[in-house]
């Protein structure tokens, strides 16, 4: 079936270094990838999406390709902030067809000052 | 923001007690979706529904039941709640549950059943 696979957390990271969650999938057909972002206390917020092979979601200083090949979705950002811990999470939209999401585990993300 | 509110925020039930949690929106999206979060699993949808009276079930929806009277409220009903329930739950919507569109989230609630 279909699925996402997110590395494991917690990443801890100093202010200004470079960020990569991994993100891979397995889908049937041609879903649309996802990254929301959690903070703490809070609901999910869309952090960027992608809709077709190579396509590259940015906003907020990150980005993602979406890679049909390597079946990836990598979250990166090239200097993290304080602000940016949270959780973060890769979801893909189900191409079968039924209107759902399928999400990765979170990867929790903490940026040291 | 997308006009989302959850209800209650936090509840405190004991095992075998009936509990309904409120979802409503202010977006007229056509697609709501009840999902609880759990750690090592990520989110995992409960029930989603595609109109006033049309739901289905989602990948973990044994012991839950929904209902959807109007466009803008979607209930989730846990009959008689377990320990297995504790959770948090987001209720998320979207305008046309297609595979471009964009799914967004309520605030959650937080159900503690002891």
């Amino acid at each position: 079936g279909n699925s996402v696979t997110q590395m494991e957390g917690p990443v801890t990271l100093s202010e200004e270094a470079f960020l990569t969650i991994n993100c891979t999938y397995t889908a049937t057909g041609y879903p649309s990838l996802f990254w929301y972002v959690q903070y703490p206390g809070e609901g999910l917020q869309l952090l960027l999406k992608a809709t077709k092979a190579d396509d590259k979601g940015s906003n907020k200083g990150f980005e993602a390709t979406y890679r049909k090949e390597t079946t990836s979705f990598h979250l990166e950002k090239g200097s993290v902030q304080v602000s940016d811990s949270a959780v973060y999470f890769c979801a893909l939209s189900d191409p079968s067809g039924t209107y759902k999401y399928i999400f990765g585990t979170g990867t929790r993300l903490k940026v040291l000052a | 923001d997308a006009g989302i509110t959850q209800s209650p925020r936090h509840k405190v039930t004991e095992t075998g007690t009936p509990v309904t949690l409120r979802c409503h929106q202010t977006e007229n999206h056509r697609y709501m979706y009840w999902y609880r979060q759990d750690p090592g699993h990520g989110l995992r949808l409960i029930h989603y529904s595609y109109g006033v009276k049309d739901t289905d079930k989602g990948e973990v929806s044994d012991g839950y039941s929904v209902s959807r009277s109007k466009t803008e409220d979607f209930l989730l009903t846990l009959e008689s709640a377990t320990s297995s329930q504790t959770s948090v739950y987001f209720c998320a919507i979207s305008a046309d549950g297609g595979l471009t569109d964009t799914q967004y989230f309520g605030p959650g609630t937080r159900l503690t059943v002891l």
